[in-house]
This record gives C-alpha cells, sequence and structure tokens, in this order.
C-alpha cells in the first residue's frame, strides 16, 4: 500500500551546521514530492516540492533529492538557524487520487 | 497561512455532541480540503472537494459529513463525537487541486477535545 515514511522521528544540529532529514516512500506512482514545515500550533507550510522525474532542486538554502531506485527523499538545509527548529514532513502525491500521503514527521532542534 | 481561516481555534466537546468545524479561504481556490492529524502523526485527509457542488471521501471520512455550498467555504461536520476524533484539524486549499505544482495553503488548525 502506501506508505510514506521517515527514518529518524528527532534530530539534533548545532546551529550554522547543515541538517539532512530523510524520508522513504513506496509508492512509484506518485507525480511529485513535498516538504512541509510546521512549527509548534500552526498548519504545515510549503518548503519545496520535487517532480518524480527530477533528481535534485534547490531552493533558498534547502536543497531536495530524490533517488527513484531506492525510493528515497531527503531534504538538506544547509546552515541551520533557530528558526528552523520544527517538525518537517514529506508528502507524497498519489496521481489521479487527490490526495497527500504525509509521512510521520521528523521533529529537527537546533542547539546553540 | 494567508488565505485559509478556520474557527473555532480550540474546541471541547461531549461524546455524542455534534459541531462543525469552519473553513474559508479568499483565494478563490477550486479545491479545499480537511485533515486530521493525531500526536506524533503526519496528515489523513478526510473529505476532499474539486469545486462547489463537488466532494469526495479521503482516507478517513467516518463520523464526518462535509458540503461545499460556496467556493469559499467547506465546513467539517462531526455528527456525534467520539473520544477518537480528539485531535488537530487542518484545513487546506489551492487553486486547481493537486496536480502540477500547485501551492496548498493550510490553515492554523483547529484543536478538537472529545470527553
Amino acid at each position: 500500500g502506501e506508505s510514506v515514511g521517515l527514518h529518524l522521528p528527532t534530530l539534533s544540529v548545532q546551529e550554522g551546521d547543515n541538517s539532512i532529514i530523510n524520508c522513504a516512500y513506496s509508492n512509484s506512482a506518485s507525480d511529485y514530492f513535498i516538504w512541509y514545515k510546521q512549527e509548534s500550533g500552526k498548519g504545515p507550510q510549503f518548503i519545496i516540492d520535487i517532480r518524480s522525474n527530477m533528481d535534485k532542486r534547490q531552493g533558498q538554502r534547502v536543497t531536495v533529492l530524490l533517488n527513484k531506485t531506492v525510493k528515497h527523499l531527503s531534504l538538506q538545509i544547509a546552515a541551520t538557524q533557530p528558526g528552523d527548529s520544527a517538525v518537517y514532513f514529506c508528502a507524497e502525491y498519489v496521481s489521479g487520487a487527490q490526495k497527500l500521503v504525509f509521512g510521520q514527521g521528523t521533529r529537527l532542534t537546533i542547539n546553540p | 497561512n494567508a488565505g485559509v481561516t478556520q474557527t473555532p481555534k480550540f474546541q471541547v466537546l461531549k461524546t455524542g455532541q455534534s459541531m462543525t468545524l469552519q473553513c474559508a479561504q479568499d483565494m478563490n481556490h477550486e479545491y479545499m480540503s480537511w485533515y486530521r492529524q493525531d500526536p506524533g502523526m503526519g496528515l489523513r485527509l478526510i473529505h476532499y472537494s474539486v469545486g462547489a457542488g463537488i466532494t469526495d471521501q479521503g482516507e478517513v471520512p467516518n463520523g464526518y459529513n462535509v458540503s461545499r455550498s460556496t467556493t469559499e467555504d467547506f465546513p467539517l461536520r462531526l455528527l456525534s463525537a467520539a473520544p477518537s476524533q480528539t485531535s488537530v484539524y487542518f484545513c487546506a486549499s489551492s487553486y486547481r487541486g493537486l496536480r502540477g505544482r500547485n501551492t496548498i495553503y493550510f490553515g492554523e488548525g483547529s484543536w478538537l477535545t472529545v470527553v
């Protein structure tokens, strides 16, 4: 069945270091994948997405990598800042089903 | 979360009571949806709508009803609240559904506790 999961439920990094958040998915027929950031008490916010026919996409301080061979997705955050503390979700768009399948989430904490 | 407004923010219900969670967007988005988020979990789709007058079920529709009489509003009704419906509810909207790289906007959430 469809599932999107995350390897690590928590991740702690030093301020200024790079963060890498991982995600595994099982459905090969998705159109694209999205990363969301959710701060405490708020709704998810779009960070970046990537089409299934791409391997890499870069945004401002963020990079998403897609490895379709092993069905793995990662979000890299450069020079992590205190404001990056949040729960990060990957979500997979299921083609034709008009829905996103969300992973469990990874909580990113920044150590000063 | 500009443009998607949810009310109420917090609500406590007794088992068996009914209530409606309101969602409104002012971006003229065709697609609207409701998700629930349980502790330590991702979001699960309850119901969605691709336009006024059209609704469909998501992954976890039981115990919930929706209607879409206008483009702007997409209320979620709990018919007879149960403790299992204690959760955080998020409304989301986007311009043309989920096809293509359309940004999906989420509301700030409604915290519901059923006792």
